[in-house]
């Protein structure tokens, strides 16, 4: 069974660096067939994508435009697990944050599991 | 980016209802739609991928349906443990992207 924990502080200071780590257990972060996203859900925005990294041979990224310039999703093989980190954020970030993996059957993709949240306040 | 947009935004039902909830995309998506409940403090939970296949261990009162624009997720029967929110989420193309929710509360 796979199951994803998340850790990270929950209060961040405007401008500075959310970063939120997700821990893969039961499963590989350098798996070929799944893929390891961030999403986030505030009232304003509902649950919103941010990006995700998987491996086929290479390390691949894919990130929301809305994000781009300031998101950066790092897999660790190491330590079996993969971060966020979302730089010069606003109180506009303030949001829960998940980590999911997309599971995969052919062409069709889900997000199944996902990680507890961690509510992230941006906040001086 | 292609727009799910659910209905109704929320509805009152009792426990033994049957529930229908819609969702539509901006854009023709195939049958590229998951379904997944969510309970107040908890993380979305899967129901149904691919419009109409019904996750392990989700009970068969749950159903999806459709293809191309419009989809359905119907609860034959609600039971108590049903009172939530439910999300659509298309995966044909990135980002992807999920629909505003619809909350299903007690009558």
């Amino acid at each position: 069974q796979v199951q994803l924990q998340q850790s990270g502080p929950g209060l961040v200071k405007p401008s500075q660096t959310l970063s939120l780590t997700c821990a893969i257990s039961g499963d590989s972060v350098s798996s070929t067939s799944v893929a390891w996203n961030w999403i986030r859900q505030s009232p304003s925005r509902g649950l919103e994508w941010l990006g995700r990294t998987y491996y086929r041979s290479k390390w691949y990224y894919d990130y929301a435009v809305s994000v781009k310039s300031r998101i950066s999703i790092n897999p660790d093989t190491s330590k079996n697990h993969f971060s966020l980190q979302l730089n010069s954020v606003t109180p506009d970030d303030t949001a829960v944050y998940y980590c999911a993996r997309t599971a995969t059957a052919g062409m069709y993709a889900w997000f199944d599991p996902w990680g507890q949240g961690t509510l992230v306040t941006v906040s001086s | 980016d292609i727009q799910m947009t659910q209905s109704p935004s929320s509805l009152s039902a009792s426990v033994g209802d049957r529930v229908t909830i819609t969702c539509r995309a901006s854009q023709s998506i195939n049958n590229y739609l998951n379904w997944y409940q969510q309970r107040p403090g908890k993380a979305p939970k899967l129901l149904i991928y691919a419009a109409s296949s019904l996750q392990s261990g989700v009970p068969s009162r749950f159903s999806g349906s459709g293809s191309g624009t419009d989809f359905t997720l119907t609860i034959s029967s609600l039971q108590p443990e049903d009172f939530a929110t439910y999300y659509c989420q298309q995966s044909y193309s990135t980002p992807f992207t999920f629909g505003g929710g619809t909350k299903v509360e007690i009558k």
